[in-house]
């Protein structure tokens, strides 16, 4: 069975700083692996993806993610935090091995970013 | 915007009521979903459509009835529900079912059930 992982309920960074949001997965396959973010009351928007090929992933807004195969672990980085960052972060899996007719995308709790002005 | 519209924004109901949600998606998408998110759970998957066809149901209550006309659009009938079923019903869509295609949500429709 496919599970994700997100260690922090919240992260909080100051404005300017670098920011990571931690992300740990665990397939039987290869790993798909996905972040999104939510803004209050919105849907969620898709920021980046891993599939396969180059370990890092940049994606929208200026975030990027780490894929690391021996520490299963994708986390979801920015060099420069902005206050309009705040929102609430889901990092997704869905497992390569899983077999025709499994769709599930299994997320994690979610981990809320603060960036402090 | 995502290119997945939702309608209500809003919503409450009583136990005995019947309503829908609605969501429309303009991006040419093959599959659609709808999932609950309710405070402090993950993501919980209801539905799964495919060319119009449903290919998961995650063991929802009878009291969701999932219905996909076409391709562009997907409704979620509500009948008889609970306060627990109180949440945020989101609806997305992607290109296809293989692995590597992301989601794209809709906004969402807040449902209250008192």
């Amino acid at each position: 069975a496919q599970s994700v992982a997100q260690p922090e309920d919240q992260v909080n960074v100051a404005e300017g700083n670098p920011l990571t949001v931690k992300c740990t997965y665990s397939v039987s396959g290869n790993p798909y692996l996905f972040w999104y973010v939510q803004y209050p009351n919105r849907g969620l928007q898709f920021l980046l993806k891993y599939i396969t090929g180059d370990n890092l992933v940049k994606g929208s807004y200026g975030f990027e993610a780490e894929f690391n195969k021996s520490q299963t672990s994708f986390h979801l980085k920015k060099p420069s935090a902005l206050v309009s960052d705040s929102a609430l972060y889901f990092c997704a899996v869905r497992d390569g091995n899983s077999g025709a007719g499994s769709y599930q995308l299994t997320f994690g709790k979610g981990t809320k970013l603060s960036v402090i002005p | 915007e995502t290119g997945v519209t939702q309608t209500p924004r809003h919503l409450v109901m009583g136990m005995t009521n019947k309503k829908s949600l609605k969501c429309e998606q303009h991006l040419g998408h093959n599959a659609m979903y709808w999932y609950k998110q309710s405070a402090k759970k993950p993501l919980e998957l209801m539905f799964v459509y495919s060319l119009e066809e449903r290919v998961e149901n995650n063991s929802v209550p009878s009291r969701f009835s999932p219905e996909c006309p076409n391709s562009s659009h997907l409704f979620l009938h509500l009948h008889t529900l609970q306060p627990e079923d109180s949440a945020l019903y989101l609806c997305a869509s992607s290109q296809g079912m293989s692995l590597q295609y992301e989601q794209y949500f809709g906004p969402g429709t807040r449902l209250t059930v008192t």
